[in-house]
């Protein structure tokens, strides 16, 4: 079945550092992949997604390339601020359910000091 | 425009009572999810639905109902809870049109089963 494998955390950094969240899956067919985040306390909300191979999916400063090849996904910030520290789900959906259905990383907890 | 709202926010049950954790959203959204969270295993999917009156099971549906008789409305019912059933849960909901793949989440249920 489909599964995704994201980098274990805490990941602490310093504000300004540069971030790489490492996530790579195993999926039949062609996938699409998302990242999600989860604010302490809150549900999780979509930050980006890639629908095909070699695109980029970007949003707040994030990015991630949908490498086929490699079957990766990882997430990328240049420079990241307090307010970034979340918990980041890297995910896909293979397409069965309807298109909907979702297969989830464990997550991978950033903390960023000042 | 609410989204997905969850109630309760959180809950204490014996081993054993039933209750159920009520999922709403507004945004005419076909197909809803119930997940749970649980440290070191990411976002499980526990059922799902594709529209009014048709429901599936996920990966872990096991103590879980579900019915689908209105397409806002979701809940999830535990029927005799037991203590494995502590945990997080997200209610989240997409569309068919535009992007099905994106899904909006509830800010979720924290279940203590004792």
């Amino acid at each position: 079945g489909d599964s995704v494998t994201q980098m274990e955390g805490p990941v602490t950094l310093s504000e300004e550092a540069f971030l790489t969240i490492n996530c790579t899956y195993t999926a039949t067919g062609y996938p699409s992949l998302f990242w999600y985040v989860q604010y302490p306390g809150e549900g999780l909300q979509l930050l980006l997604k890639a629908t095909k191979a070699d695109d980029k999916g970007s949003n707040k400063g994030f990015e991630a390339t949908y490498r086929k090849e490699t079957t990766s996904f990882h997430l990328e910030k240049g420079s990241v601020q307090v307010s970034d520290s979340a918990v980041y789900f890297c995910a896909l959906s293979d397409g069965t359910g309807g298109g909907n259905k979702l297969t989830f990383g464990t997550g991978t907890q950033l903390k960023v000091e000042l | 425009n609410a989204g997905v709202t969850q109630t309760p926010k959180f809950q204490v049950l014996k081993t054993g009572q039933s209750m159920t954790l009520q999922c709403a959203q507004d945004m005419n959204h076909e197909y809803m999810s119930w997940y749970r969270q649980d440290p070191g295993m990411g976002l499980r999917l526990i059922h799902y639905s594709v529209g009014a009156g048709i429901t599936d099971q996920g990966e872990v549906p096991n103590g879980y109902n579900v019915s689908r008789s209105t397409t806002e409305d979701f809940p999830l019912r535990l029927l005799s809870a037991a203590p494995s059933q502590t945990s997080v849960y997200f209610c989240a909901s997409s569309s068919y049109q535009g992007s099905p793949e994106t899904q909006y989440f509830g800010p979720g249920t924290r279940l203590l089963v004792l």
